[in-house]
């Protein structure tokens, strides 16, 4: 099984300052590794997938690299919207299991 | 537009049985699997299982299987998670999610499910 683990735990950055989110997976995932954006009281919304495809309505902003076990999310410049919870994610091909790392808070410092 | 839209909030004692839904539209949903996620009040997402709705074929999480039962009804476009007998831990948001090629594209709005004596 696969384990994710993401860092660090909590961000305490400014609006204008750029975060940077790490996600190391347990053995490698080669790049399918996909990040998701989790607001108070609103489902997850995908933002990167393949670890570097924003999806569809992301602003550029948001940016993904990596692969096999390293992977980051870096926001270039936080809007005040941005401030939320981040997720990583990855799936193996057969059989299609999910495994979710822990979540890193980007809250205003 | 792709959409999953699940049933409502839920209420339930202890030892009550519940079935809750994802329903799926724009889309073929017979063609991408359905995950369910759960997320406890103040943690993270944790994955439960999935299934192809084309042909019923179910996988759970080791941490669920034989906790809950994933369905669907492909002539509705229905996905379904279902508890025989709840407990207090099972307080949660639930979501269901759309398995792209590897990654959870589309997710419902999340039912939350209390269950409190």
């Amino acid at each position: 099984e696969i384990v994710l683990t993401q860092s660090p735990a909590t961000l305490s950055l400014s609006p204008g300052e750029r975060a940077t989110l790490s996600c190391r997976a347990s053995q490698s995932v080669s790049s399918y590794l996909a990040w998701y954006q989790q607001k108070p009281g609103q489902a997850p919304r995908l933002l990167i997938y393949d670890a570097s495809n924003r999806a569809t309505g992301i602003p550029a902003r948001f940016s993904g690299s990596g692969s096999g076990t390293d992977f980051t999310l870096t926001i270039s410049s936080l809007e005040p919207e941005d401030f939320a919870v981040y997720y990583c994610q990855q799936r193996s091909n057969w059989p299609p299991e999910v495994t979710f790392g822990p979540g890193t808070k980007v809250d205003i410092k | 537009e792709v959409q999953l839209v699940q049933s409502g909030a839920e209420v339930k004692k202890p030892g009550e049985s519940l079935k809750i839904s994802c329903k799926g539209s724009g889309y073929s949903f017979t063609s991408y699997w359905i995950g369910w996620v759960r997320q406890m009040p103040g943690k993270g997402l944790e994955w439960m299982g999935i299934i192809y709705p084309g042909d019923s074929d179910t996988r759970y999480s080791p941490s669920f299987q034989g906790q809950v039962t994933i369905s669907a009804d492909k002539s509705i476009s229905t996905a379904y998670l279902q508890w025989s007998s709840l407990k207090a831990s099972d307080t949660a948001m639930y979501y269901c999610a759309r398995l792209g090629r590897l990654s959870l594209d589309y997710w419902g709005q999340g039912t939350l499910v209390t269950v409190s004596s």
